[in-house]
């Protein structure tokens, strides 16, 4: 079965690092696409980051500097580190697998862990 | 940066036709996707590639992209499709980009 977990979310005070993982099962994460996504409570989705198949790498502006995407091929898992916390990166952060070919979605999604950032 | 904008909110009735816009510059140029998300869960592709639906998302669901518009059609609604929906496409200058979300109400 194709599936994502999300682990590593929790409490923390602004500046302090966090590091998220997801767990891949049923595909290899670095023969694919992968994204991060968040959502502050309720508000809409946004595109954190993503880690191209070929690892290259991309990051929305409102993180670019402060949080790194990367894999552990040997683990298939995808990580989000993200440095320097700010009370507005408090939300689920779902990792994604992205299907690409002229086109752009995600067809797998996990469940989200959930980041939040307050003294 | 690219921007997509949807309604914030869309009503319909039991068995009609409900429709959901996403706007942005040239959009009709691009693929456009379309997720649903219910509460306390995680979103769920029902379109994509402007057109396509993933096995096991009902036919009611279709989708359509030309000008600045893609259009989210849900036909004879459902209380079950009473959600959010996010319209997504990929553009070059900001890579991956969603709307800011429409939800749904079967009333």
């Amino acid at each position: 079965e194709v599936q994502l977990v999300e682990t590593g979310g929790g409490l923390i005070q602004p500046g302090g690092s966090l590091r998220l993982s997801c767990a891949a099962s049923g595909f290899t994460v670095s023969s694919n696409h992968m994204s991060w996504v968040r959502q502050a409570p309720g508000k809409g989705l946004e595109w954190v980051s993503v880690i191209y198949s070929g690892g290259t790498t991309y990051y929305a502006g409102s993180v670019k500097g402060r949080f790194t995407i990367s894999r552990d091929n040997s683990k298939n898992t995808l990580f989000l580190q993200m440095n320097s916390l700010r009370a507005e990166d408090t939300a689920v952060y779902y990792c994604a697998r992205d299907k690409s070919n002229g086109y752009y979605y995600m067809d797998v999604w996990g469940k989200g862990t959930t980041v939040t950032v307050s003294s | 940066s690219y921007e997509l904008t949807q309604p914030p909110s869309v009503s319909v009735s039991p068995g009609q036709t409900a429709s959901i816009t996403c706007s942005g510059d040239k959009l009709g140029d691009k693929y456009a996707c379309w997720y649903q998300q219910k509460p306390g869960q995680s979103p769920v592709v029902v379109i994509y590639q402007d057109i396509k639906r993933p096995s096991g998302i009902p036919e009611r669901f279709s989708g359509s992209n030309s000008g600045n518009t893609a259009t989210l059609t849900i036909s004879g609604t459902q209380a079950m499709d009473e959600a959010d929906y996010y319209c997504q496409a990929w553009d070059s200058s900001s890579n991956v980009v969603f709307g800011g979300g429409t939800k749904l109400t079967v009333l």
